[in-house]
């Protein structure tokens, strides 16, 4: 089945540390893209990639960091320097060669620091 | 600045009647839009969208509206069900070198009474 697989489903991180989100897709979707959730907002953009080896900051890209090595991997890493990293993530990918093609989401990472 | 608007946080109806779902956007440069549904600690899936060059389109119980004069959209549940109980976020996109980005609403939680 083709899919967006996200993991780990619930990940817990220590202040100070790093701590990286997978998302792979067999979808062969060219584009890919990382939205943060939190309680009561709506979800926010963080880093999208829409070819391998070039990505660009989204809305909020200030403590994240992303690479695109491959087309069907998208790693997130959040970093010490995200103030507040607590928040359900969302990665998602879409063809980029007709407008209107709708994204793709997987199920989400939770992360907690505690 | 929020380009995407959902101005009812909730919605409660009851089951067998229609729900009015509501969006308000800033953006002239949104020519495309999107429904999601999201169940909690899920990925959304997508629900329906419309072309800036339509005003209605239909998927069985589902339609939305979209007046761009008024930069409104409206997703009309008819007739609905307990299934039909979740988030719903309204989506938008422009095209050009940034499209497949998605610019979203902050939600409305609908739930539908048996």
């Amino acid at each position: 089945d083709g899919g967006i697989t996200q993991s780990p489903k619930y990940l817990f991180r220590k202040e100070g540390q790093n701590v990286t989100l997978s998302c792979e897709q067999n979808l062969n979707h060219d584009a890919m893209y990382w939205y943060r959730q939190d309680p009561g907002q709506g979800l926010r953009l963080i880093y999208y990639s829409q070819i391998v080896n070039d990505f660009q900051k989204g809305d909020i890209a200030e403590g994240y960091s992303v690479s695109r090595e491959k087309k069907e991997s998208f790693p997130l890493t959040v970093t010490s320097a995200q103030k507040n990293p607590t928040a359900f993530y969302l990665c998602a990918s879409s063809r980029r060669d007709r407008v209107g093609t709708e994204a793709f989401f997987g199920q989400g990472t939770r992360l907690t620091v505690v | 600045d929020q380009q995407v608007k959902q101005n009812s946080p909730s919605l409660s109806v009851q089951e067998g009647r229609i729900s009015i779902l509501n969006c308000d956007y800033t953006n002239s440069m949104f020519d495309y839009f999107l429904w999601y549904k999201k169940y909690p600690a899920e990925g959304p899936t997508f629900l329906i969208s419309i072309s800036s060059i339509k005003d209605k389109n239909e998927d069985g119980r589902f339609t939305v509206f979209l007046n761009k004069s008024a930069k409104h959209l409206s997703l009309h549940i008819v007739p609905s069900q307990p299934g039909d109980s979740a988030v719903y976020f309204c989506a938008a996109k422009s095209g050009g070198t940034s499209y497949g980005k998605l610019t979203f609403g902050q939600g409305t939680i609908l739930t539908v009474h048996p």
